[in-house]
């Protein structure tokens, strides 16, 4: 069946970098893009972008954009988001979540990850 | 971007009673090629990520029970849950995908009253 297990939480100074990862199984990696959502505390969800598994090719939120790095390992078939110059704004729920389709990589999210909390505080 | 509005914020409804949520985006997300409203619905219960219901508006995604129906076009559109379920308590998020930034409505809390 397919699965997304993403790392443990995280507790960040202002200022710094994280790096989340999602390591992902039971399904072909490589045909399918996986995007990034953030859930701050009482806020919607918010949309990061997404990173293809089979090209790297990536798309990023404008209100992300330069601040945000996503990679991916093809052989242990997982993404990374990595998120840097961190405020209080970014204590959220970071998931990672697969594109329902192989073809479009925009089209609504099917399998999700658990989870990671990142707490960013002085 | 476009804009998300769901309606109610909060919902309390009898076991066995019709729950409807409504979503409404600042801009159409039908797109003309296709036919398609690039509209999907989410439900998502405590300390578990969200989990894909319906999408193009009205499809329910597989493994979805047949209580939950979507409808609407163009901006409106709304989520029905025909008979109340103890395990339907959630939050539950509209999401626009018809262009990027993709955006998601506020969520609309669902319980028993």
């Amino acid at each position: 069946q397919v699965q997304f297990v993403q790392s443990g939480a995280d507790v960040k100074k202002p200022g710094a970098s994280v790096k989340v990862s999602c390591e992902t199984s039971g399904y072909t990696f490589m045909r399918y893009a996986i995007h990034w959502v953030r859930q701050a505390p009482g806020q919607r969800l918010e949309w990061m972008g997404w990173i293809h598994g089979g090209n790297g090719d990536t798309k990023f939120s404008e209100g992300f954009q330069g601040r945000v790095t996503f990679t991916r390992d093809t052989s242990a078939s997982s993404v990374y988001m990595e998120l840097s110059g961190l405020t209080s704004e970014d204590t959220a729920v970071y998931y990672c979540a697969r594109a329902a389709s192989s073809y479009d990589p925009s089209l609504p999210f099917d399998y999700w990850g658990q989870g990671t909390l990142v707490t960013v505080s002085s | 971007d476009i804009v998300m509005t769901q309606s109610p914020d909060s919902l309390a409804v009898s076991l066995g009673e019709r729950a409807t949520i409504t979503c409404k985006s600042s801009q159409s997300v039908f797109y003309n090629s296709n036919n398609k409203n690039y509209l999907a619905w989410y439900q998502q219960k405590t300390g578990q990520p969200p989990r894909l219901l319906i999408y193009w508006a009205s499809t329910r995604d597989a493994g979805v029970p047949d209580r939950f129906s979507g409808s609407g076009s163009g901006t409106d559109f709304t989520l029905t849950i025909s008979s109340l379920q103890a395990e339907d308590v959630a939050v539950y998020f509209c999401q626009q995908y018809y262009n990027t930034p993709i955006t998601f409505g506020q969520g609309t809390r669902l319980e028993i009253k």
